[in-house]
């Protein structure tokens, strides 16, 4: 696609139940970001894909929080056992993971945890 | 110290003024580096690179100072259509991009 994909788009769940986000960067991108972001807050990082690896996930807030990426494209993030506190904006971005090279972002997951 | 930091404001600032804001980074060996914007509810969005020679947009002009490792952004005769969060990111270990958290601008009439 010619941009950074994420569905779904919303997302209202009941608290304690799991949920799977998903992210389609833009082809050919080798890096890939997750962050998440409550209203009024800045971003924050959850983790980092270089190819099908994640050299950084320190930002994943607890074990219920897990993300893979296969096949080098797309990746999703999963949340188990969904808390209230969870409930944000949850924003992909995708670079060609090169020096001097931008990274681009979906336009988001607004989760409601219920 | 966070490797990127960045004054989280808000900056209130007349229209039609000029307002300016850096961004520190902490990883010396730093070598891309970019400001972006982000609207209320949207996701951000890349405003500029910001070359080691600076560079200048329109009214905006974004420099990088490796001795003193910050990079600023100026902004010149200020619209209403400013107001937003600006992002300043760097580039850290493994290409991996680290972002700043966001100085929010406000431009008042």
């Amino acid at each position: 696609g010619a941009g950074v994909s994420q569905s779904p788009s919303n997302k209202v769940t009941e608290k304690g139940k799991d949920v799977e986000l998903r992210c389609d960067p833009i082809s050919g991108h080798t890096a890939l970001y997750w962050y998440r972001q409550s209203l009024g807050q800045g971003l924050e990082f959850l983790i980092y894909f270089q190819g099908n690896s994640a050299p950084d996930k320190s930002g994943l807030p607890s074990d219920r929080f897990s993300a893979e990426r296969t096949g080098g494209s797309v990746s999703t993030l999963t949340i188990q056992r969904t808390q209230q506190e969870d409930s944000a904006v949850y924003l992909c971005a995708s670079s060609l993971g090169s020096p001097g090279v931008e990274a681009f972002f979906g336009q988001g997951t607004r989760l409601t945890v219920v | 110290r966070k490797e990127v930091e960045q004054d989280p404001g808000p900056f209130n600032v007349p229209e039609g003024a000029t307002v300016a804001f850096n961004c520190t980074y902490s990883n010396s060996a730093s070598q891309s580096f970019f400001w972006y914007r982000q609207d209320c509810r949207k996701e951000p969005k890349l405003l500029m690179s910001v070359y080691s020679s600076g560079n200048e947009d329109g009214r905006f002009t974004a420099q990088l100072n490796r001795a003193s490792q910050y990079i600023s952004l100026l902004i010149r005769d200020s619209k209403l259509s400013d107001s937003a969060t600006y992002l300043c990111v760097v580039n850290g270990g493994n290409y991996q991009l680290i972002w700043g958290a966001g100085t929010k601008l406000i431009i008042k009439p």
